[in-house]
This record gives C-alpha cells, structure tokens and sequence, in this order.
C-alpha cells in the first residue's frame, strides 16, 4: 500500500533555533498534503493543507510565519518550526490522501528545551 | 469548536466480546468518514471508511454505522482481541477526493483476557 515516510521521528532543539520536518510520498504522487499537530491525550488538529507548487493553506490561528510548509515537487513537503518556543513542543503528523484512507507518516516528536 | 466528538474517552472490553465506539459530529456537509486506530508516538493506521450515501460498511472484524439523521457513527469490533488495544479516531470530510480530515477527540479502547 501507499506509505508516506516521515522524518525525523523524534527531534530535540534548542529554543529560538529552527527545525524541519519531511514527509515523502515512496510509491505515489502527493499533490496535497495535510500537517497536524497532536498534544499529549488530545486530538489532531489540522494545521495547514500544502499543495504542490503553490502556498500552504493555513488554519484559523496557525502562525504561517512560524510554521513553514514548502511542497515543491509531487513527493516531498516539508514543515520548518521556525524560532521554536518550549510551547511548540508536540507531536507533528502528515498525511496524504490516498483512497480509501487517508495516508499518515508516523510523526515527529519535537521538543524544545 | 469541536465539530466531531467522541464523548467516551475510554472503553474496557472483554476479550471475544464486541466493542462499540461512538462518534457524533455536527457539521451536516460532512459525506465521508473514517477511522483510526493509533499507538502513541506513531502516526494514524485506517481502519474503515463509510460514504454518505450507506448506513453501513463491513470489513473483516469492524463494522461502521453511519446514521445521517442524528449524525451519528460508530464502530464495532467482534470479536475484541487484546491486539485491538488503542486510541480510536473518527474523522470526517467534506469531500471524499481532496478535503482534509477533521478528527474526534479519541477513545482509548482497552482489551483485556
């Protein structure tokens, strides 16, 4: 089946440094992408949409400058935490849409010390 | 405002008995839904899906029920296995080929012998 590759799995940065995420499609094409973020015993929250080739759709109170998401080819979006802050420290996941499901990578645990 | 709930956060079930995990969401425009199994620190695994136009759908051990009249769907499991041990998700679109995923808060699903 589709497998959406996702690293790093865990990452630990300093506060005010900058971190970037990866997601890949292996064996097919992603023209959309979706990030989540998850904290501890909550949901995912969506953050952005990114489509291939143009700008991220934010959600309602996602800082755009903060969080930037780049999908420049068909296969590969990234998400870059810029100036992170301990209060970014979460869970982190993608997702492609495949049919019948949806696709998810298998997260990136950041935390900001 | 949360537009799918899952009002159980959590479920103990017996081993070879039937688990039910139930969602209600509140946005009418919503046509297809899915669920989700997941491990912490791990990205989401489909389970199922139900379109709109079907009140229920069948693979294997998991059964979904959709009712679109009181916007409301759950998902069966029979027989229970301690494998099937994990937080569960419904997540629900607006459009089955390109829209994101609004998810439920989750129920963490216990299976004990």
């Amino acid at each position: 089946g589709a497998v959406v590759s996702q690293h790093p799995s865990r990452v630990i940065c300093k506060s005010g440094t900058s971190v970037k995420i990866e997601c890949r499609s292996l064996d097919f094409q992603a023209t959309t992408m979706f990030w989540y973020r998850q904290f501890p015993k909550q949901s995912l929250m969506l953050m952005a949409t990114s489509n291939e080739g143009s700008k991220a759709t934010y959600e309602q109170g996602v800082e755009k400058d903060k969080f930037l998401i780049n999908h420049a080819s068909l296969t590969l979006s990234t998400l870059t935490v810029t100036s992170a802050h301990p209060e970014d420290s979460s869970f982190y996941i993608c997702s492609a849409r495949t049919y019948p499901g949806y696709t998810f990578g298998s997260g990136t645990r950041l935390t900001v010390v | 405002d949360q537009q799918v709930k899952q009002n159980s956060p959590s479920l103990s079930v017996q081993e070879g008995r039937i688990s039910i995990l139930n969602c209600d969401y509140t946005n009418s425009m919503f046509d297809y839904f899915l669920w989700y199994k997941k491990y912490p620190a791990e990205g989401p695994t489909f389970l199922i899906s139900i379109s709109s136009i079907k009140d229920k759908n069948e693979d294997g051990r998991f059964t979904v029920f959709l009712n679109k009249s009181a916007k409301h769907l759950s998902l069966h499991i029979v027989p229970s296995q301690p494998g099937d041990s994990a937080v569960y998700f419904c997540a629900a679109s607006t459009n089955v080929n390109t829209d994101k995923l609004i998810f439920g808060t989750g129920t963490r699903l216990q299976v004990f012998p």
